[in-house]
């Protein structure tokens, strides 16, 4: 069973810009969520979604967005990018059936913000 | 301003030795707790699960201990190999309905492993 594939793996913007990241999560799974690993704050929930409806959100800027499509497939945007926003977004997965369904980590995207 | 770096706890062994990486956790009203493992370039792998009914539960050379009363969590790796070497995450969750793919993580802990 392939795991959860995000791409692209890494993305250089620059202050301003807006990016757009993508996940697909592991066959059958409905959930995912993502997160935002930085040196300085460790791994941070963003968002959540389960059956293209975001359940769940972290204390992010409305800068940062997201959506699922019906494959289960999401994205996350970030707009006006600032220098902040460097770090590794990690897609993660589950059934999403209950609250405690193990997540299960894709190897993220490297946004570098310059 | 400048952020700085989470200086993470470190643990060295040599090999085949048994590891033990602990945390705490604060929330009192969390109840299922993960352990991750992240290797360089890499997410955060899946080790082991445990809910908050239980105290003790075993995997393969992995086994976790969850200690309700003073809110501490453990990773016990048996037989440690150079492959184990990597950063481990303790992560948690409560019930409820905000609760949907929201882990808070802990700092996480490194571990080396010396041929």
């Amino acid at each position: 069973k392939a795991g959860v594939t995000q791409t692209p793996r890494y993305l250089i913007k620059t202050r301003g810009q807006q990016v757009t990241l993508s996940c697909s999560p592991i066959s059958g799974h409905r959930s995912v969520s993502w997160y935002q690993q930085t040196p300085g704050q460790g791994l941070q929930f963003l968002f959540e979604y389960f059956s293209e409806t975001q359940r769940n959100k972290g204390n992010f800027p409305g800068r940062f967005s997201g959506r699922q499509f019906s494959n289960s497939r999401s994205e996350m945007n970030v707009s006006t990018l600032e220098l902040g926003d460097s770090a590794l977004y990690l897609c993660a997965s589950s059934s999403g059936q209950a609250w405690n369904s193990p997540l299960h980590f894709g190897n993220g995207t490297r946004l570098t913000v310059t | 301003g400048e952020s700085v770096g989470l200086h993470l706890p470190t643990l060295s062994v040599q090999e085949g030795d048994n590891s033990i990486i602990n945390c705490a956790y604060s929330n009192s009203a969390s109840d299922y707790f993960i352990w991750y493992k992240q290797e360089s370039g890499k997410g955060p792998q899946f080790i082991i699960d445990i809910r908050s009914n239980m105290d003790k539960r075993q995997g393969q050379r992995v086994t976790v201990l969850l200690n309700k009363t003073v809110k501490h969590l453990s990773l016990q790796i048996a037989a440690t190999q150079p492959g184990d070497s990597a950063v481990y995450f303790c992560a948690e969750n409560n019930a409820g309905g905000t609760s949907y793919g929201k882990l808070t993580f802990g700092q996480g802990t490194i571990l080396t492993v010396h041929p």
